[in-house]
Order: structure tokens, then sequence, then C-alpha cells
């Protein structure tokens, strides 16, 4: 089984709401990854988890807050967005520990703030 | 500065053509090299990848990649191309100072296929 599952699919939200993307996986990795990827562009690293600590921030916004419950679980918190933040948001994951890192991505949550 | 280039922001092949899709990098040390391909509203699925050995590595859907060192290039190659190849293709990058967990993805080539 190499599948991430990322929910919801879609997403709409206000710049007042608060929401969160949620991902998930069941390969035994130990690296989480969050990324944001606009239209016609390619995906922007925003944080990784490794053994569930954050490792990586990629000076994101404070308006998204990441949280790794578990090494299964993911999650990314919204608070007060703005339309700009509206994009495809995918989560990866891999083995984990130093080196290569082959990347599974999920479908991603297609998000949309008005 | 550390780049992936990838110059050709779309390209237009006849369906049973050859196909080749060209990378670039810039990193003071080879870093791992991915090739990915994104279909419509999709997540990324891994084509290939090179970390170290023989330069000519092959992946799925009949895909295969050359590294080649002297031009820090990467290039992706398909012999006959399938109207189900049609995608955005990502050449991504990660730096081994980074451990292999920062990925730099190029622009993307958005690949169409003609009957």
């Amino acid at each position: 089984d190499t599948e991430v599952t990322q929910t919801p699919k879609h997403l709409v939200m206000g710049m007042t709401n608060k929401k969160s993307l949620k991902c998930e996986q069941h390969m035994g990795h130990r690296a989480m990854y969050w990324y944001k990827q606009k239209a016609k562009k390619p995906p922007e690293l925003m944080f990784v988890y490794s053994y569930e600590k954050l490792s990586i921030n990629e000076s994101v916004p404070s308006r998204f807050s990441p949280e790794c419950p578990n090494s299964s679980l993911l999650n990314l918190h919204l608070h007060a967005l703005q339309p700009e933040d509206s994009a495809l948001y995918l989560c990866a994951s891999s083995q984990g520990g130093r080196g290569a890192n082959i990347q599974y991505f999920g479908a991603g949550t297609r998000l949309s703030v008005l | 500065a550390q780049s992936v280039t990838q110059p050709d922001i779309h390209i237009t092949v006849s369906e049973g053509a050859s196909l080749e899709l060209r990378c670039n990098y810039s990193y003071g040390a080879t870093p791992y090299l991915f090739w990915y391909v994104q279909s419509p509203g999709q997540g990324l699925q891994l084509l290939l990848k090179y970390f170290s050995g023989d330069t000519l590595v092959q992946g799925i859907k009949g895909f295969e990649a050359e590294f080649k060192r002297s031009q820090s290039s990467f290039n992706l190659r398909k012999p006959s191309v399938h109207w189900s190849d049609a995608a955005e293709y990502f050449c991504a990058v990660a730096p081994l100072n980074t451990g292999g967990f920062k990925t730099i993805f190029g622009a993307g080539t958005r690949l169409f296929v003609k009957a």
C-alpha cells in the first residue's frame, strides 16, 4: 500500500473561519510534508515533520499551523486565511532518516478562500 | 544560485513519437534527482529517481532518464508517447545538505499529445 490519503478533497472557507486539512499514511513512513501548489506552478514546500518533530518550516505565515499527532497523521490547521491562500495543498510522506527520501503524494485538498 | 530549470514550458508531440523533456540543475554537489508526473487536479506520481550508480535510469510507464554530470542535466525520455501521457512533468532535486528532505521542483513542462 503506497497510499497517502488527504481529506477533504475540496474546501471552501471564509477569511474568518477555522478549518483543518488532514493527511494519513499507513506505510510506516516517519517523514511527512505539506506543500502548497498554485495553478500552473510547481509545489512549494511548507513544512516537514521528521519522527513527529517539525524539522523544516519554510517561513510559512502563522495562519497555517501544522500538527503531527502521531507518525501516521498530519494536520494543517487554517485560521484567518487570505484569498491568495487559495491553492491545492499536497501532503507527502517518505521513509525518513537522512539520505534519499522518495516522497509519496496524496491527491491534495483544493482550498478556496472567499 | 541553486536552481532547477525546465526550459520548455510546454511541448506537443504526436502519439507514437519520441519524447525528451529537459532538466538542468545548479548545485554544488550532485543532488538526488527525480521526475514526477501530475495529471490535472491530482497529486504527483514518481516516475523515476537517480541517487548514484548507473547514469541511465528506468522508470515506470516506459520512461527513462539519463544523468549527465558534465552538463548538470537529467533529461527524461520516452521512445513512443501515448495519449495518456499528456500531463505536467516536474523535474525535482533534493540537495544532499538537507538530508534529502527538502525537494525543490522545476517550473514544470506541460505535455500535449496530438492524435
